[in-house]
């Protein structure tokens, strides 16, 4: 079974409209993490935003937002007032298990983001 | 600019061949990770090495292997390569080997071909 799960191969959004980015996982760990990174055509790979399973709230960072449904083992990322430069592809990744299992990352396929002027 | 160097940005070499891809890790990171991603696999994980030290396997072949050396630099050795291993390698560093938030920052990678 998959671990991440991005439903939407590819997006369009309109400049300066908000999008939601599907992210749904499976773990039977109490303890994981969940980020979304950019890849934009240049191929390197950026950090965007984390969620721990333990946060009670909602990661934010700038405009980038993390809508972490707990229960239903979901982690889409808002993008508000999208802007050209976020056309790119992004992905989501967890990290699962103890200190001692090492700390990597499982991706999810990616959702192509193309931003419209 | 995340702070993480690979070398070389691109490797052309022919099948059977052997390449080393070298990272060096952000100032003070301890964890290496070793990343491939593919048309058909998409972005695996490799190996991961904390301050020297093997710590996680991935989906990792037998031909290839990994190390972390004491500066903490880290090297991974591909050999008998085969037109399958064309791929984007990343290298990915982050302050310690496990827990919570430790968000990994990725190298520019390096891009194989395998002709």
């Amino acid at each position: 079974a998959q671990k991440i799960t991005q439903t939407q191969p590819g997006m369009f959004v309109q400049e300066k409209e908000a999008v939601t980015l599907d992210c749904t996982y499976d773990t039977s760990d109490q303890s994981y993490g969940l980020f979304w990174y950019k890849q934009p055509s240049s191929g390197e790979m950026i950090f965007l935003i984390y969620q721990g399973s333990y946060d009670e709230q909602n990661a934010t960072e700038g405009r980038y937002s993390l809508n972490f449904q707990k229960a239903r083992k979901s982690a889409n990322l808002v993008i508000s007032a999208s802007q050209l430069g976020d056309s790119a592809m992004y992905f989501c990744a967890m990290r699962e298990g103890s200190n001692n299992a090492g700390n990597m990352l499982t991706f999810g396929g990616g959702t192509r983001l193309m931003v419209k002027p | 600019d995340s702070g993480v160097t690979q070398t070389p940005k691109h490797l052309i070499t022919a099948t059977g061949q052997r390449v080393t891809l070298r990272c060096s890790p952000r100032s003070g990171d301890l964890s290496v990770y070793w990343y491939q991603q593919s048309l058909d696999q998409g972005l695996q994980f490799l190996i991961q090495y904390y301050n020297g030290e093997e710590r996680a396997k991935g989906n990792i072949l037998e031909r290839f292997s990994a190390q972390q050396f004491p500066d903490l630099h880290s090297e991974l050795n591909l050999s008998s390569l085969e037109l399958g291993d064309s791929a984007l390698y990343f290298c990915a560093s982050s302050v310690d080997g496990g827990g919570n938030h430790n968000e990994q920052f990725f190298g520019p990678g390096t891009r194989l071909t395998v002709l």
